[in-house]
């Protein structure tokens, strides 16, 4: 079945960028979300669509797609960003949606 | 405050049936999709199923790994999902959560969540 792949772990230096990768066959056609989860926390929305933000997430924040890969990309990463970020999208043959594995992003 | 509050999780034999609940408050239920996503323990997120609005039918869609034995349902005057829970596996064991979705097929992302509920399968 269809199935969503990021890399497991990338580090990032305090004030630096970040870009983290989600690759799918159905990413051609549908849009990725992205998810922030911290240790013991419910995942938070950080990015839907094209390149949306919800209310309250910071504007270092930013997603965009590409062929098979969608990308979400932090400007500035804080202390306060490390976390695992999920990637999720609609899938084109097998379950309805799914989710990517998961990208832990270190900020050192 | 927009919230979402489950309930239910518990212990449960293999084979065993279950039933968690999630409450919602603060935005207008009914105009929304809802989903339930679980997290296995150390383990990343895996999408489990939704449900549309009344608009669209409330048709119900599954993963292949809980089709058949799972069963999402919605209460839009009382503001609650259901999730039902049949025939439980040992790998079934996870955090629930249940989330907002949108409004309509053409809207994207999970926006609210709650705290999740714990439910563990096993003798």
């Amino acid at each position: 079945s269809s199935e969503l792949t990021q890399d497991p772990a990338v580090s990032v230096a305090l004030g630096q960028t970040v870009r983290i990768t989600c690759q799918g066959d159905s990413l051609r056609s549908y849009y990725a979300s992205w998810y922030q989860q911290k240790p013991g926390q419910a995942p938070v929305l950080v990015i839907y669509g094209r390149n949306n933000r919800p209310s309250g997430i910071p504007d270092r924040f930013s997603g965009s797609s590409s062929g098979i890969t969608a990308s979400l990309t932090i400007t500035g990463a804080q202390a306060d960003d490390e976390a695992v970020y999920y990637c999720n999208s609609r899938d084109t043959s097998g379950d309805p949606y799914v989710f990517g594995a998961g990208t832990q992003v270190t900020v050192l | 405050e927009v919230q979402l509050v489950e309930s239910g999780g518990a212990l449960v034999q293999p084979g065993g049936s279950l039933r968690v609940s999630c409450a919602a408050s603060g935005f207008t239920f009914s105009d929304h999709y809802m989903e339930w996503v679980r997290q296995s323990p150390g383990k990343g997120l895996e999408w489990v199923g939704r449900i549309k609005n009344k608009a669209n039918s409330d048709t119900t869609e599954y993963a292949a790994s809980v089709k058949g034995r799972f069963a999402i349902s919605r209460d839009d005057s009382k503001n609650s999902l259901y999730l039902q829970m049949n025939s439980l596996r040992t790998e079934d064991t996870a955090v629930y959560y249940c989330s907002r979705g949108p409004r309509n097929d053409y809207g994207v992302g999970l926006d609210v969540w709650g705290q999740g509920t714990v439910v563990t399968v096993s003798s």
